[in-house]
Formats: C-alpha cells, sequence, structure tokens
C-alpha cells in the first residue's frame, strides 16, 4: 500500500498568516493526490484534486502543489474559519490511501 | 445540490453483520463511482471499497475483503454496503462519497457502526 506522510501533525497559527502543509508519498503517485478539509462535527470536504486543481466554491486562498512523491497545500492569508483537520489522499492505486492528517488551530 | 444520506449504523455484537444506506440525490446517480470510507479517532480516514457506475467492477481493502460487500441499486439511487462477521476493529463512522476519478467530491454526512459484546 501507498503510506502519505503528513507533516506537521499540527500546528497553531495566527489570522492572515501563510500556512504550508506538505504530504509525502511512499512511492511516486503523480499527480493523484487530493486534498480534503474536515472541520469538527462535519465529513471532509474536497479543497483540491489532482494536486493542484480548484474545486468550485472553495475559497481562492486554498492551493496545491507538487507531483510525484511531494505535494502541498498552501493556505494564504489564513482564517479563523480555516481551523479543521487536513488530509491527503491517493488515488494512483488501490488501496486509495490517506495521511494521518494535520490539525491547525488558530490562534 | 448533491446530497448523500448514509443510515443503518448502531451497535453490533462482534460476529455480527449489519447492512448500511446510501440515499442519493441531486445528481444522475447511474454515471458516478461510489465509495465508503471510515474514520476511527485512532486510525483516521480509510477507504473501505468502491463500486462502478454499474456495479459490475468493486474493489476492497484487504482487511474487509471476503467480509463487506459493496452493491447499489441504480433505479432507487441507492448505494449499499453489506458487513459482515464484524470485528471490534470494524467500529468507525462510515460515510458515502460520488468518486470522479478517485477524487471523492461529495460526501454524506456518516453513520456510527459500533462493533462492541
Amino acid at each position: 500500500d501507498i503510506v502519505l506522510t503528513q507533516s506537521p501533525d499540527f500546528q497553531s497559527v495566527t489570522p492572515k498568516e501563510i500556512v504550508t502543509i506538505t504530504c509525502r508519498a511512499s512511492q511516486s503517485i503523480g499527480s493523484n493526490l487530493h486534498w480534503y478539509q474536515q472541520k469538527p462535527e462535519e465529513s471532509p470536504k474536497l479543497l483540491i484534486k489532482f494536486a493542484s486543481q480548484s474545486i468550485s466554491g472553495v475559497p481562492s486562498r486554498f492551493s496545491g502543489s507538487g507531483f510525484g512523491t511531494d505535494f502541498t497545500l498552501t493556505i494564504n492569508s489564513l482564517e479563523a474559519e480555516d481551523a479543521a483537520v487536513y488530509f491527503c489522499h491517493q488515488t494512483t492505486s488501490l488501496p486509495y490511501t490517506f495521511g494521518q492528517g494535520t490539525k491547525l488551530e488558530i490562534k | 445540490q448533491v446530497q448523500l444520506v448514509e443510515s443503518g449504523g448502531g451497535s453490533v455484537n462482534p460476529g455480527g453483520s449489519v447492512r448500511l444506506s446510501c440515499a442519493a440525490s441531486g445528481l444522475f446517480f447511474p454515471a458516478y463511482y461510489m465509495s465508503w470510507v471510515r474514520q476511527t479517532p485512532g486510525k483516521g480516514l480509510q477507504w473501505v471499497a468502491n463500486i462502478s457506475q454499474t456495479g459490475t467492477d468493486t474493489s476492497y481493502t484487504e482487511s474487509v475483503r471476503g467480509r463487506f460487500t459493496i452493491s447499489r441499486d441504480n433505479g432507487r439511487n441507492l448505494l449499499f454496503l453489506h458487513l459482515a462477521s464484524l470485528r471490534v476493529e470494524d467500529t468507525a463512522v462510515y460515510y458515502c462519497a460520488t468518486e470522479h476519478w478517485g477524487a471523492l467530491d461529495n460526501w454524506g454526512q456518516g453513520t456510527l457502526v459500533t462493533v462492541s459484546s
């Protein structure tokens, strides 16, 4: 199975900061990497697909980059509502796998 | 607006079985691959199974293969997951999701399955 390792596990940040979350795959997955946001008591929500493709309705401050084994989710000008857990997810090969999650706390 | 609503969760004894349902609306259901994903506090998100648009192709994660069965009824816009030979470690919130080339673009609210004696 492909293992996805996110860093950091936890980050405490202030509003308007720029946040970067990384996801490293145990083998090359091309651009088959997606990012999700999960707020407390809610189901995950797709933020970015195929490493860098934006999703309709998602604020433009969220962006993604990367290819192969190293990927980054960037949140520009963080807002209080961005407090959540963020997951990466690969769909290059079955079983699909997820990263362990990065919890973002807003100070 | 796409809506996915899971049901059927509850408390089950180890070795027991349960069938989860996912009712889809706001989309042309037969056009979508569908997935089940589960979430536990300790293990995070785990993809469980998926099924092709017509139901002819199914895939499972190794730990549930032979015990869980994914199926669908396109006439009623329903997705199912039959869980059998349940183990304590199957305790989780189970989500259904639409799949677009692998990306899970719509999720239900989840249904909790608790396996305990």
